[in-house]
C-alpha cells in the first residue's frame, strides 16, 4: 500500500526566506508526483506535476523536484511572501490503483511579514 | 470558466438522514472523483468514475453510493448518515489522458456534519 509523508508538519519563516518542503512515498512505481496547495476552507489548487520519467518541474518561484528510485521529491519556494501561507500537499498517482491519487497529510506554512 | 462545482457547500445532518451531493464540472473531463477529508488522516478517495455510467470503489467506499449519468456531474450520495461521515467532501476531475500526465482539479468542497 501506498504511504505518502510531508515533513515538516508545519513551518513558519520570515518573508523573504527560501524554503524546502519534503514528501517521501514507499512505493516507487508511481506515474506521477503532484504538489497542491489548500488555503484554509478552500479546495485544492495544482501547483506542479511532474511526470515520473521528469525529475523536476518549475513554475514562477516554485521549483519541485523528484528522485523516483529514492522515493522522495521537495518543494523549493523562493523568496517566500506572506501570500505563500498555506497548506502543501503532495500527492502521487500509481502504486497499483489507476488514478487513484495517495496524498500526504501536508505541510502548513506560515510566511511572517 | 467555472471548472468544479459542488452544491451544497455546507450541510447539517441528523443521523440516519440521507442526501445526496452533486458535482459538476465544464471542462469535458472523462474521470471524476470523491474524496474526503479529515483531520489527521488526509485526503481519502471515497468512489471514482472513468466515464459517463461507470463508477469503482477507492480506498473508503463504505456508507456512500455514487451515479454518473451524465458525464459532466458525478453525484455522492449518503443513504442513512452516520456521525462518521462527519468531514469535508471534495469533488475532482481529470482529463484521464496517459496516467503520467493526470491532473486532477478540485471544487471547493462541502462541509458536512451529522449530528
Amino acid at each position: 500500500k501506498q504511504e505518502v509523508t510531508q515533513i515538516p508538519a508545519a513551518l513558519s519563516v520570515p518573508e523573504g526566506e527560501n524554503l524546502v518542503l519534503n514528501c517521501s512515498f514507499t512505493d516507487s512505481a508511481i506515474y506521477n508526483l503532484q504538489w497542491f496547495r489548500q488555503d484554509p476552507g478552500k479546495g485544492l489548487t495544482s501547483l506542479l506535476l511532474i511526470q515520473s520519467s521528469q525529475r523536476e518541474q518549475t513554475s514562477g518561484r516554485l521549483n519541485a523536484s523528484l528522485d523516483k528510485s529514492s522515493g522522495r521529491s521537495t518543494l523549493y519556494i523562493a523568496a517566500s511572501q506572506p501570500g505563500d501561507s498555506a497548506t502543501y500537499l503532495c500527492a502521487v498517482t500509481g502504486g497499483g490503483s489507476n488514478y487513484k491519487l495517495t496524498f500526504g497529510k501536508g505541510t502548513l506554512l506560515t510566511v511572517n511579514p | 470558466n467555472a471548472g468544479v462545482t459542488q452544491t451544497p457547500k455546507f450541510r447539517v445532518l441528523k443521523t440516519g438522514q440521507s442526501m445526496t451531493l452533486l458535482c459538476a464540472q465544464d471542462m469535458n473531463h472523462e474521470y471524476m472523483y470523491w474524496y474526503r477529508q479529515d483531520p489527521g488522516m488526509g485526503l481519502r478517495l471515497i468512489h471514482y468514475s472513468v466515464g459517463e455510467g461507470t463508477t469503482a470503489k477507492g480506498e473508503v467506499p463504505d456508507g456512500y453510493n455514487v451515479s454518473r449519468l451524465k458525464k459532466q456531474n458525478f453525484l455522492l450520495g449518503l443513504e442513512s448518515a452516520a456521525p462518521s461521515q462527519t468531514s469535508v467532501y471534495f469533488c475532482a476531475s481529470s482529463r484521464g489522458q496517459t496516467l503520467a500526465k493526470n491532473i486532477q482539479y478540485f471544487g471547493a468542497g462541502t462541509r458536512l456534519s451529522v449530528l
